[in-house]
């Protein structure tokens, strides 16, 4: 069975600061990893895509992968209210569906 | 970037009626498109991967005559939620993937009510 785990928070973190979101995966064969971002009754949107190891980033968002540990995380620089949501951790291989995580909620506090 | 068109957006109807719902990829050929469920507060629950021009693969517990999928073309899926009940209201989403190893990307969802 293909897992993805997150801790599904609420993670809360003051306005200004880092929010780090973790994520493990159980598929050893999983070449291909994503962030989406998901406000409550909206439909996810793609934030990172990550493909190799090491860090990788976008603006205010660094994905970061560790393919022999196993484990993605996303680090949110200089966290605004806006960036409150639930974010996706997926991975896949090929064309295959996206195995999604239950998701972390982000809340960050003005 | 990769653009995912989902319609309608609401759907209100009786129980009984069929709802289709259509996903296109508007700037890129999908070669499998993907349809989810996702009832209030619970993850994402893929329902089918389907491939243009051959049957859909339905997950595990999916109703195959219930929730029927036709991808006719690279730009088009459609789902079809025959004799819906209430039981079937729930946010509908597709995705769409343009090829190996590229991201999925979503349609804006259907949120669907049966009374």
């Amino acid at each position: 069975q293909k897992e993805v785990e997150q801790n599904s928070g609420p993670l809360s973190v003051p306005e200004g600061a880092i929010a780090s979101l973790n994520c493990t995966y159980s598929d050893r064969g999983s070449q291909s990893f994503f962030w989406y971002r998901q406000y409550s009754g909206k439909s996810p949107e793609l934030i990172m895509s990550i493909y190799s190891n090491g860090d990788k980033e976008d603006g205010r968002f660094t994905a970061q992968l560790n393919k022999a540990s196993q484990y993605v995380s996303l680090l949110i620089r200089d966290s605004q209210p806006s960036d409150s949501a639930t974010y996706l951790c997926a991975g896949n291989s090929g064309n295959t569906p996206l195995v999604f995580g239950k998701g972390t909620r982000l809340s960050v506090i003005a | 970037g990769a653009v995912v068109s989902q319609h309608p957006s609401w759907v209100i109807c009786k129980s009984g009626t069929s709802v289709k719902i259509e996903c296109r990829s508007l700037d890129f050929q999908a070669t499998t498109m993907f349809w989810y469920r996702q009832f209030p507060k619970q993850s994402l629950m893929l329902m089918a991967t389907s491939n243009e021009g051959s049957k859909a693969t339905y997950e595990q517990g999916v109703e195959k005559d219930k929730f029927l999928i036709n991808h006719a073309s690279l730009t088009l899926s459609t789902l079809t939620v025959t004799s819906a009940h209430p039981e079937d209201s729930s946010f509908y989403i597709c995705s769409a993937i343009g090829g190996v190893a590229q991201p999925q990307h979503f349609g804006d969802g259907t949120r669907l009510s049966i009374l």
